[in-house]
């Protein structure tokens, strides 16, 4: 089945220490998201991906970065966790709403849920 | 700016029991609206898109409806059971915000009682 996949399902890191999630994909979408999600409340984007152009939420903090080497992988770097970065993290993908016959609807990964010690 | 809202954020209702959960917008230039379902430390699941020229989906026991003029869409659960125990959000794809972007709503967690 097509799908996206997040690895790890549970990541733990310690304070200051780098940490990357992956995300991986088998729709050939062409945009994908990272989305940070603290309990009861909604998924915050912090960017997004349209092609290789990268799309930077403006209150997303620079402790953030991702990468897109091609179509199918996509990876979220923490360069310097804080307590306060413990979240569930989510991927997404779509096509491009504004590509003819696109429904743009979006589907989400199972996500990694960060415990920072 | 857009902003979706759901109410009430929280549900309880006895089993068997047809319910209906309530998203509304402010800004009715959208390219659709689609609602999620989201378990426990769980991902979302996409349950429904209603395109912005659309009025309802369907899918199963799960109808949703559009009012794009008024802002609001309903998600209407037939004859619940256990098993839809969970958090349900809408959110929208804004025309002007960045087309490529969803707005969620808080969502509403539903609990459905044996």
């Amino acid at each position: 089945d097509a799908m996206v996949i997040q690895n790890p399902r549970y990541q733990v890191t310690q304070f200051g220490k780098p940490v990357t999630l992956s995300c991986s994909q088998t729709l050939n979408h062409n945009v994908m998201y990272w989305y940070q999600q603290k309990s009861s409340q909604a998924p915050k984007l912090l960017f997004h991906y349209y092609d290789k152009d990268f799309n930077n939420e403006a209150d997303t903090p620079d402790n953030f970065q991702s990468r897109r080497p091609n179509t199918s992988f996509c990876f979220l770097d923490i360069r310097s966790p804080g307590l306060g970065d413990a979240a569930m993290y989510l991927c997404a993908t779509s096509r491009d709403i504004l590509t003819s016959g696109s429904s743009g609807e979006q589907f989400f990964g199972p996500g990694t849920r960060l415990t920072v010690l | 700016k857009q902003e979706v809202t759901q109410i009430p954020a929280a549900l309880s209702v006895p089993e068997g029991e047809n319910l209906v959960l309530n998203c509304s917008f402010t800004d009715s230039a959208i390219y659709n609206l689609q609602w999620f379902r989201q378990d426990p430390g769980k991902g979302l699941t996409s349950l429904l898109l209603i395109q912005s020229s659309q009025r309802e989906q369907t899918s199963g026991r799960l109808n949703a409806s559009l009012d794009k003029s008024s802002g609001r869409s309903t998600l209407y659960i037939a004859a619940s059971q256990p098993g839809d125990s969970a958090t349900y959000l809408c959110a929208v794809r804004p025309r002007w915000q960045g087309a490529q972007k969803l707005v969620f709503g808080q969502g509403t967690r539903l609990t459905i009682n044996p």
